[in-house]
């Protein structure tokens, strides 16, 4: 089993719609969580840190849930330039390592 | 520029010939990762170092992959005896290291064995 799972979409999504996916993570210990940004054929830029209380940033929403392992992103108002893969990313402490999803795309249509 | 830089961008190599690729991390951040991405999956871990200790080292990176960080700054992958495998884009990033603070990616290195 993988240490962080995503369903790889891709999410089609309508310009203006509202699209949210999950990330499930396998080891309890783990402590920071992120949603990176990724663009096809460039290297992933930080999106948001995810916090227990759960975090929005503009449009971005993104929940922790400890207790079933799974962290979620929601986009509202989608805009074209959202299309992009976004991977989870968890790390099990200050001296761990990130572990990355294989990632969930999106695409948005006009 | 302050941010991750690599070296080369691109690298195209005949199997069997060794490959050393560089990154250079934001100079104040004392972790340095390296992770390896094919199409369609995510950053797959290689190896990490804290200043230059190597703290871990993933079971993907087989006795032909070595990596360094000689004096705590930059750093240098190198794949030995290279097969069609390897191909793939080699992304180097840096951290503080600290719980919640983010890595910064380079903009990788993609490898081709032909």
């Amino acid at each position: 089993r993988k240490e962080v799972e995503q369903d790889p979409g891709p999410f089609n999504v309508p310009e203006g719609a509202t699209v949210a996916f999950n990330c499930t993570y396998s080891n309890s210990a783990s402590q920071s969580f992120f949603w990176y940004r990724q663009d096809c054929r460039k290297e992933p830029k930080l999106l948001m840190s995810v916090y227990s209380s759960g975090n929005e940033d503009g449009r971005f929403t993104a929940q922790l849930n400890r207790a079933s392992q799974y962290i979620s992103l929601l986009i509202r108002d989608s805009k074209l330039s959202d299309s992009a893969t976004y991977l989870c990313v968890v790390k099990t402490d200050s001296w761990g390592k990130l572990q990355f999803g294989a990632g969930t795309q999106v695409v948005v249509t006009p | 520029d302050t941010g991750v830089s690599q070296d080369p961008r691109h690298k195209i190599t005949k199997r069997g010939q060794n490959v050393t690729f560089r990154c250079d991390p934001i100079s104040e951040h004392n972790r340095l990762y390296w992770y390896r991405q094919t199409l369609g999956q995510g950053p797959e871990f290689l190896t990490y170092f804290q200043n230059e200790a190597q703290l871990e080292k993933s079971r993907l990176l087989s006795d032909r992959f070595s990596a360094e960080r000689p004096k705590g700054s930059f750093s240098t992958l190198e794949i030995q005896r290279t097969e069609q495998g390897d191909s793939a884009m080699y992304l180097c990033a840096s951290s503080l290291g600290l719980t919640n603070t983010e890595a910064f990616f380079g903009q990788g290195t993609r490898l081709t064995v032909v």
